[in-house]
C-alpha cells in the first residue's frame, strides 16, 4: 500500500531565504510524481509533474528531484518571497488509472 | 491557460438532504476525478471516471455517492442523504491521459465547501 509523508508539516522562513521541501513515498514503483501549491481554502495548483524516469524537473525558481531507489522528492525553492506562502502538497499516483495518493502537506510561511 | 470549474463555492445543506456539486473539466481531457479534504487532513481520493463508467472507487464512495457525466462538458458528483461527516472540501479534476500513457498532471478545480448542518 503506497504511503506518502511529507516532512516538515509546517516551516517558516526570512525572505530571500532559499528552502527545501521533503517528500517520501513507500512504494518506488510510480509512474510521477506531482507537487501542487495549495492557498488557504483553495484548490490544488499544479507546479510540477516530475516523470519516473526523470531526476529533476524546473519550473523558474522550482526546483524537484526525484529519487525513486529511495522512495524521495524535494521541492527547492530558491530566493522564496512572500507570496509563495502556501502549503505544498505532494502526490503518487497509486495505479495506470491516476488515483492520487496525496502527503499531509507542508505550511510554508516566508516572512517579509 | 484552461482550467477546471467547479460550483457552487460553498453549499449549505440540512443532514439527509441530497446534494449535487457540479464540474467542469478541460474540455479535452478524457480522464476525471473526485476528492475531498476534510478540514486538517489529508486529500483523498473518492473515484475515477473514464470512457462514461467508473473505472475506480475508494472505499468512502459507498451507495450514497454516484457521479455522473451527463453531457459532454458536465461532471457531477451526487450524495443522496447527506451525513455530518460528509462536510469537506470536494476537489474535482481531470487529465488528459491516465498515468500509464503519457504522464500528464491532474488538473484541479477550486472545490466546493459542503458544510452539513
Amino acid at each position: 500500500k503506497q504511503e506518502v509523508t511529507q516532512i516538515p508539516a509546517a516551516l517558516s522562513v526570512p525572505e530571500g531565504e532559499n528552502l527545501v521541501l521533503n517528500c517520501s513515498f513507500t512504494d518506488s514503483a510510480i509512474y510521477n510524481l506531482q507537487w501542487f501549491r495549495q492557498d488557504p481554502g483553495k484548490g490544488l495548483t499544479s507546479l510540477l509533474l516530475i516523470q519516473s524516469s526523470q531526476r529533476e524537473q524546473t519550473s523558474g525558481r522550482l526546483n524537484a528531484s526525484l529519487d525513486k531507489s529511495s522512495g524521495r522528492s524535494t521541492l527547492y525553492i530558491a530566493a522564496s518571497q512572500p507570496g509563495d506562502s502556501a502549503t505544498y502538497l505532494c502526490a503518487v499516483p497509486y495505479n495506470q488509472g491516476g488515483k492520487l495518493i496525496f502527503g499531509q502537506g507542508t505550511e510554508l510561511s516566508v516572512k517579509p | 491557460e484552461p482550467e477546471v470549474t467547479q460550483t457552487p463555492s460553498h453549499q449549505v445543506t440540512q443532514m439527509g438532504q441530497e446534494v449535487i456539486l457540479r464540474c467542469v473539466p478541460i474540455s479535452n481531457h478524457l480522464y476525471f476525478y473526485w476528492y475531498r479534504q476534510i478540514l486538517g487532513q489529508k486529500v483523498e481520493f473518492l473515484v475515477s471516471f473514464y470512457n462514461n463508467e467508473i473505472s475506480e472507487k475508494s472505499e468512502i464512495f459507498d451507495d450514497q455517492f454516484s457521479v455522473e457525466r451527463p453531457d459532454g462538458s458536465n461532471f457531477t458528483l451526487k450524495i443522496r442523504s447527506t451525513k455530518l461527516e460528509d462536510s469537506a472540501m470536494y476537489f474535482c479534476a481531470s487529465s488528459l491521459f491516465g498515468q500509464g500513457g503519457g504522464n500528464q498532471p491532474q488538473h484541479f478545480g477550486d472545490g466546493t465547501r459542503l458544510s452539513i448542518l
